[in-house]
């Protein structure tokens, strides 16, 4: 199968780290993204990965990627009440292809 | 630049009726898409575009069509709407699917069907 799958639902206090998780099953997978839905809008991308790295650090965002196990991750430090959002994983394959499979998004909520 | 626009952000629609959501972009970009967002199943792709002129069926086409008869528009039509369909409509936009391909969305639309 192609699912990608996120937990639903995540809860932090302002100021810790929030960490979401995302497992794939495509392994020809190229990039790997993060995508951020603000409440009443579209998606926008906030970071991507190549399949050949295993980390990318971009300010306050931390993207792990484990290949072997099929595990992307997205760490948030110092997690602000704007931070609340639904983070979607998405992935692409090889160049050339429209396809994108997104997962299921993870609620992140920001308590105060 | 307005980058991704859809008309319109919400409508209520009863059973068997038939109505076409717009989507435009100002980013000249070659490839666009409508997908359907519904709750725990993350985003489905229904139909893409590669080009003016085409159009090619995405994971859940069935019930609706498309038509991309301008390079900077993206038509999804409902022919005869299903309460199954009452979900949020995204259309989105990409220079190519080469390398890192980023996605640019509209706003989303609401569609109830009753």
């Amino acid at each position: 199968g192609e699912d990608v799958e996120q937990s639903l639902f995540l809860s932090v206090r302002e100021g810790d780290s929030s960490v979401i998780n995302c497992t794939y099953t495509d392994s020809s997978s190229t990039y790997l993204y993060w995508y951020k839905q603000e409440p009443g809008a579209g998606l926008q991308l906030l970071t991507y990965i190549f399949s050949n790295m295993d980390m990318k650090q971009d300010q306050r965002l931390t993207v792990l990627l484990n290949k072997k196990d099929k595990h992307l991750s997205l760490r948030i430090a110092d997690t602000q009440t704007g931070d609340s959002a639904i983070y979607f994983c998405a992935e692409s394959r090889s160049s050339g292809t429209y396809k994108y499979i997104f997962g299921t998004g993870t609620r992140l909520k920001v308590l105060a | 630049n307005a980058g991704v626009t859809q008309t319109p952000k919400f409508r209520v629609l009863k059973t068997g009726q038939s109505m076409t959501l717009l989507c435009a972009q100002d980013m000249n970009h070659e490839y666009m898409y409508w997908y359907r967002q519904d709750p725990g199943m993350g985003l489905r792709l229904i139909h893409y575009s590669v080009g003016e002129g085409t159009t090619a069926k995405g994971e859940v086409p069935d019930g609706y069509n498309v038509s991309r008869l301008k390079k900077q528009n993206f038509l999804l039509g409902l022919e005869s709407a299903a309460p199954s369909q009452t979900s949020v409509y995204f259309c989105a936009s990409s220079y190519s699917p080469s390398g890192v391909n980023e996605q640019f969305f509209g706003p989303g639309t609401r569609l109830t069907v009753l």
